[in-house]
């Protein structure tokens, strides 16, 4: 089955400095990829996705690209404010089903 | 957006009690709804996916009987956790599917004395 691994888990940048995170899957086969940002006790949020006929999205300061040949997904947030601190999880779909495989999440925190 | 609620937001049993959590689609209906448990400092781990008028589809290792899932119709679904123990204190999240996009419900902390 699909298996997605994510890095860093902890990522601590200053404001207005850029964040990466990194993802990779397993499964040749996913073709849908969405980020989900989680705040303490809060549920996942969708903050940009994508999907397999594309290599790179963005949404004002947040932008996802993706290499199918290599299988990895990265999640680029420009121009971070403290705000922006929170668990980050990238997640796939496997072709086929209905479920999400979500990765192991990375701790941002950005400092004033 | 499509809104996900869901019920309670925390609940506190005795060890050996069975506890009902619902979760509902409120603006769309959700042939698929999908139920998570998230342990602290942890990912999402999917248990099962509920299909409207069917079976749920269960992850390898959870076992059915003791999370039972009913989605009796297309708004809800219901997660029954049966004769609890501490060790299943965790906070339960459902989501509902839309499209490919999948809408979070607010999450049920469970905690099992």
């Amino acid at each position: 089955g699909e298996n997605v691994e994510q890095h860093p888990s902890t990522l601590s940048v200053q404001e207005g400095d850029s964040a990466v995170i990194k993802c990779t899957y397993s499964d040749s086969a996913s073709n849908y990829f969405p980020w989900y940002k989680q705040e303490l006790g809060k549920r996942p949020q969708l903050i940009i996705d994508i999907r397999s006929n594309v290599g790179e999205k963005k949404d004002q300061r947040i932008a996802v690209t993706l290499n199918k040949t290599a299988k990895h997904f990265s999640l680029h947030i420009t121009e971070t404010q403290p705000e922006d601190s929170a668990v980050y999880f990238c997640a796939a779909t496997p072709r086929g089903f209905q479920k999400l495989v979500f990765g192991t999440g990375t701790r941002l925190l950005v400092s004033p | 957006g499509a809104v996900v609620s869901q019920h309670p937001s925390w609940v506190i049993c005795k060890s050996g009690t069975s506890v009902k959590i619902e979760c509902r689609s409120l603006d769309f209906q959700a042939t698929t709804m999908f139920w998570y448990r998230q342990f602290p400092k942890q990912s999402l781990m999917l248990m099962a996916t509920s299909n409207e008028g069917s079976k749920a589809t269960y992850e390898q290792g959870v076992e059915k009987d003791k999370f039972l899932i009913n989605h009796a119709s297309l708004t809800l679904s219901t997660l029954t956790v049966t004769s609890a123990h501490p060790e299943d204190s965790s906070f339960y999240i459902c989501s509902a599917r839309q499209g490919n996009e999948q809408f979070f419900g607010p999450g049920t902390r469970l905690t099992v004395l």
